[in-house]
């Protein structure tokens, strides 16, 4: 059964860069299947999609994010990662890591479908 | 254009039967398929229905998700307290080339 879980600081100042990683067990990112996602809420309000990626490196960005974002993979599989550059008090945010189901058209996959699982979230300030 | 719409609360009593609509467009609900998630106080959003009107294991048959032109819903029959969520529609829009989220519904069980 395939878990995920956050890390990262929980504190970022103004204009720095937020970085989060996702830790992947029960399975592999290696998978045909998924791609796997951010999504983020700010405190008392709905959820945001931030962003998929396939393992071998198609990215999907919100593009209201898309300046600013980058998600990647590291080379044992086992884990992805969130930057979001320049932020600011509107990107104060409890973000997620969830697998995403892709879809695949020809040789391109894209994440059309589902998330599951999520994992616990993890709540990330931006303050002086 | 790129929305998903929700109403912001719905409820019900214990036992009763509710409905929570999604509301989209051609571009997001007409051309793809809906997921719900039940977000629970304090906990991360959980799948619910997926494909419209699919229910992954563990979720009870009282779930149930529909899909008819550019709106979807999702009913819950015999209301429970532990049903008290946030639920949320999400789809892939087409034009905005990413995913769509509804604002989510406030389900209160009185």
């Amino acid at each position: 059964q395939v878990q995920m879980q956050e890390s990262g600081p929980g504190l970022v100042k103004p204009s720095e860069t937020l970085s989060l990683t996702c830790a992947v067990s029960g399975g592999s990112i290696a998978s045909s299947s998924y791609c796997w996602a951010w999504l983020r809420q700010p405190p008392g309000k709905g959820l945001e999609w931030v962003g998929s990626m396939y393992y071998r490196g198609s990215t999907y960005y919100n593009p209201s994010l898309k300046s600013r974002v980058t998600i990647s993979v590291d080379t044992s599989k086992t884990q992805f990662f969130l930057k979001l550059t320049a932020v600011t008090a509107a990107d104060t945010a409890v973000y997620y890591c969830a697998r995403h189901v892709g879809e695949w058209f020809g040789e391109v996959i894209s994440p059309t479908k589902w998330f599951d699982p999520w994992g616990q979230g993890i709540l990330v300030t931006v303050s002086s | 254009q790129s929305v998903v719409t929700q109403p912001p609360s719905a409820s019900g009593t214990p036992g009763q039967r509710v409905t929570i609509s999604c509301s989209g467009s051609s571009s997001n609900i007409g051309s793809n398929t809906v997921n719900w998630y039940q977000q629970r106080p304090g906990t991360a959003p959980k799948l619910l229905i997926y494909m419209n009107d699919q229910r992954p294991s563990g979720v009870p048959d009282r779930f149930s998700g529909s899909k008819s032109g550019t709106s979807a819903s999702l009913a819950i029959s015999g209301l429970q307290s532990a049903d008290e969520a946030d639920y949320y529609c999400g789809t892939w829009d087409d034009s905005l080339n990413g995913v769509l989220f509804g604002g989510g519904t406030k389900l209160t069980v009185l």
